[in-house]
């Protein structure tokens, strides 16, 4: 039962890079998420897909673009990346907007 | 001013001590209310959540709601090594946002 998977789970960028991140869930969940958690600033949001073929913006959502490819899947693009990008990103998803979410293992990215 | 406040700590509890958690907000018309462990290099579980005022508890967690104060606690009861983590407090505010505080970290020491 894997519930919500990330990859890649480790990732190092040059500044201008681009890179895609994965998330898929199999709890057949409505609405997934996209945050970033840095030191001294909790979780924030980026982008969020309350459901399938829907997509908002979040707290944060300079620099980012999203994908709900499916159901299941939730990407998450970084088209030039930036030092400011270095974070670790959290994918989540619920059953609907409520509040009780079911995160991924997260992913480190580095961006030099 | 954060939408979602914590004392971001350390707090340091004795083993089996009671942990109290504190967590305010600024939104008055925010409705659910949720408490997130996440231990260190890993990613948040939700522990607790609730929605009335009150006290709701689930065995030695005890989650407290007090919308005039707009104020939402946590009780960790006879604290054990393995409670050692950071404690997210979330808020889901009056637009149906979910909006996240930065965390108590609570260190448990034998």
């Amino acid at each position: 039962n894997a519930g919500v998977t990330q990859t890649p789970k480790f990732q190092v960028l040059k500044t201008g890079q681009s890179m895609t991140l994965q998330c898929a869930q199999d709890m057949n969940h409505n609405s997934m998420y996209w945050y970033r958690q840095d030191p001294g600033m909790g979780l924030r949001l980026i982008y969020y897909s309350a459901s399938e073929g829907t997509t908002d913006k979040g707290e944060v959502p300079n620099g980012y673009n999203v994908s709900r490819l499916n159901k299941r899947e939730f990407s998450l693009r970084l088209e030039s990346a930036a030092p400011s990008q270095t974070s670790v990103y959290f994918c989540a998803s619920s059953v609907t907007n409520t509040g009780e979410l079911f995160f991924g293992e997260g992913s480190r990215l580095t961006v030099l | 001013q954060k939408e979602v406040e914590q004392n971001s700590g350390p707090l340091s509890v004795p083993e089996g001590a009671i942990a109290s958690l504190n967590c305010t907000y600024s939104d008055r018309g925010s409705q659910s209310f949720f408490w997130y462990r996440q231990y260190s290099g890993k990613s948040p579980e939700l522990i607790m959540f609730i929605y009335s005022n009150g006290d709701k508890e689930d065995g030695r967690f005890t989650a407290q709601l007090n919308k005039a104060s707009q104020y939402v606690s946590l009780l960790i009861r006879d604290s054990q090594p393995s409670d050692s983590a950071t404690y997210l407090c979330a808020v889901n505010n009056s637009w149906g946002k979910l909006q996240f505080g930065a965390g108590t970290q609570v260190v448990v020491t034998p």
